[in-house]
């Protein structure tokens, strides 16, 4: 089966800088890779995917890179703000099946 | 955008009891439910898949006879969790997949957990 490795388990910015959370997959059937935010006693909020037949997505603050070669895929945050504090997981699924997540990255944005 | 309606948020229970967790999708139709668990500080455990209308297909080491899964409808899947004991406590989620779009971006909506506590 799938096994996804996420690092740093946890992270800490100041305010303005970027955050980077880089993540692993092992099985070259995933071809969908979500990111996903999550607060404290809430669900997971999607905030960026991408799909295999791409390289990079961005949105505003946020960009998603993805190296299938290498089968990894990192999150990148910039211009941090407080609100950005939470655990970030990422996932990966063959295309319309389960998804299997990451351990989860805790970020603080320090004001 | 769609939306998922987990309820209820919270629920305290006596050991050996059984609680019922609904997962409805509001705006759209779900074919496949999954149901998650995670424990604090963790990542998201899946338990089970479930589609309307059949049985639910469960994950390695998950008792299907403890965590009931009931698909009756497009729009709701219920986890019910039989004879609760503590280490059952921890924090549930359901995600629902829209009929209609399958796999893409909006296919897949989490819904806000159910924080589960036995004493």
């Amino acid at each position: 089966g799938e096994n996804v490795e996420q690092h740093p388990s946890t992270l800490s910015v100041q305010e303005g800088d970027s955050a980077v959370i880089k993540c692993t997959y092992s099985d070259s059937a995933s071809n969908y890779f979500p990111w996903y935010k999550q607060e404290l006693g809430k669900g997971p909020q999607l905030i960026i995917d991408i799909r295999s037949n791409v390289g990079e997505k961005k949105d505003q603050r946020i960009a998603v890179t993805l190296n299938k070669t290498a089968k990894h895929f990192s999150l990148h945050i910039t211009e941090t703000q407080p609100e950005d504090s939470a655990v970030y997981f990422c996932a990966a699924s063959p295309f319309g099946n389960q998804f299997y997540f990451g351990t989860g990255t805790s970020l603080t944005v320090i004001p | 955008g769609a939306v998922v309606s987990q309820h209820p948020s919270r629920v305290i229970c006596k050991s050996g009891t059984s609680v019922k967790i609904e997962c409805r999708s509001l705006d759209f139709q779900a074919t496949t439910m999954f149901w998650y668990r995670q424990f604090p500080k963790q990542s998201l455990m899946l338990m089970a898949t479930s589609n309307e209308g059949s049985k639910a297909t469960y994950e390695q080491g998950v008792e299907k006879d403890k965590f009931l899964i009931n698909h009756a409808s497009l729009t709701l899947s219920t986890l019910t969790v039989t004879s609760a004991h503590p280490e059952d406590s921890s924090f549930y989620i359901c995600s629902a997949r829209d009929r209609v779009l399958g796999g893409a971006r909006y296919g897949y909506t989490f819904g806000s957990g159910t924080r589960l506590t036995v004493v």
